[in-house]
This record gives structure tokens, sequence and C-alpha cells, in this order.
């Protein structure tokens, strides 16, 4: 199995507290990915993070925030977190398509519940 | 970037061959084609890729249009454990080099005993 854990596993916050999810990998990939993934939404992409300090955004990112200050660490940041990021959060990573077959690897997600 | 569009759930009989199609019809000629599955709540698991030609591995087959407009992930022999949601996506990589994966909503399979 691809080194990546997610932390933490399982949170409960209130509306307006900060929050921040944290992806470790080992595998020294180039790719570090964050989604969400709702009912009847399937997976989006908040942000994406394709090397040290550069990163982009996706589908769904207003309300998130990233950082990746080392190639093994891709944090995602809720400023302030509302009801409606209320969701389970997936971290992925990859070695890209010069990689074997550009696979993405993912974490075992994050349940977060904002009341 | 391309989009896709997949049935939104399919049924299959256990020992059947599970076509499930994806459409694609705005793919760019350096745009790959992936497919993943999510069992349960599980983080989803890479199934198979292709650019042009079609794909075989352990798991399904590939098999991609021509025009490259479509293709179709086939389980060919499907049991009880491949009931999952299958996602076809299209690999976007950027001039910079930057490759974003978009995810729909997928298809939901569920195998019927």
């Amino acid at each position: 199995d691809a080194g990546i854990t997610q932390s933490p596993r399982h949170k409960v916050t209130e509306t307006g507290t900060p929050v921040t999810l944290r992806c470790h990998q080992t595998e020294n990939h180039r790719y570090m990915y964050w989604y969400r993934q709702d009912p009847g939404h399937g997976l989006r992409l908040i942000h994406y993070s394709y090397g040290v300090k550069d990163t982009d955004k996706g589908e769904v990112s207003d309300g998130y925030s990233v950082s990746r200050s080392k190639t093994e660490d891709f944090l995602l940041t809720l400023e302030s977190a509302t009801s409606s990021q209320t969701s389970v959060y997936f971290c992925a990573i990859s070695g890209g398509l010069a990689s074997n077959t550009g696979e993405l690897f993912f974490g075992e997600g994050s349940r977060l519940t904002v009341l | 970037d391309a989009k896709t569009t997949q049935p939104t759930s399919m049924d299959c009989a256990e020992g059947r061959a599970a076509n499930l199609p994806c459409n694609h019809s705005t793919i760019s000629g350096n745009e790959y084609v992936y497919w993943y599955r999510q069992i349960h709540s599980q983080g989803p698991q890479y199934i198979i890729h292709g650019l042009k030609n079609n794909e075989t591995n352990e798991m399904a087959s590939l098999i991609i249009t021509e025009d490259r407009k479509s293709s179709t992930l086939i389980l060919p022999h499907a049991t009880l454990r491949d009931t999952a949601v299958y996602y076809c996506i299209v690999r976007v990589v950027s001039n910079f080099g930057n490759e974003k994966l978009t995810f729909g909503t997928g298809t939901r399979l569920t195998i019927i005993p």
C-alpha cells in the first residue's frame, strides 16, 4: 500500500472554528490532492499541489486554503468552518504521468462534522 | 477541461461481463482516460488507463473509440466484490505539467447474484 496517511480521521467541530487536515506521504510523490465527497456529488477536487509551494484550485476551493511547505505534507485548512463543509475528505498522491501508471493513491479519508 | 458523462447506475449478473460506458466528447489529444472504483467508503482504487489504444490488465479491459470521444470499461467476469461506484476521468496535463484530476459522480454498479 502507498504510504499515505490522513489526520485526524474523525473530527467534530463547531461553526466558525478553524480546522486543519493533514495529509502525509512517504512516497516522495510530486502531486498531492484534496477531494471532498458528499452524497450525490461524487468526488470533487478542492485543491491540488504539483510541488513544494506550488498549488492550484480545484472545482470547490471557496472556503479552503492549502499549504505545502515540504514534499511529504499537504495541509488543508478551513479558516472558519461552516456546516456545508461537513464531508468526508480524501487526500491523494501521484507520481504523475511520468511515473509507472500515473495512478492516484488515496488515503483512508477524514470525516469532518461541523455543528 | 474535458468532462465525462456516465450512467448513474447499472446492474450486472454475477459471472457475466460488465460493460460500463463513458462519454468524453471534448477530450483533447494529450488527455488520458482513467478508470477508478470506490467500494463503500474507502478511497478510490485505480483500475486502468489509456490514451488511444485498447488496454487490458488483470482487473479489466478498456476500449477507447477511434475518435476518443467515448470509452468502455469491461469487467470480464463480474463478481459480487465488483459492486462499487466506477469513475471515468480524463487526466488533464497543462502546459506547465500540472496534472489536474477531476472526478464526476460515477456509475454505481451492482452485481446481482
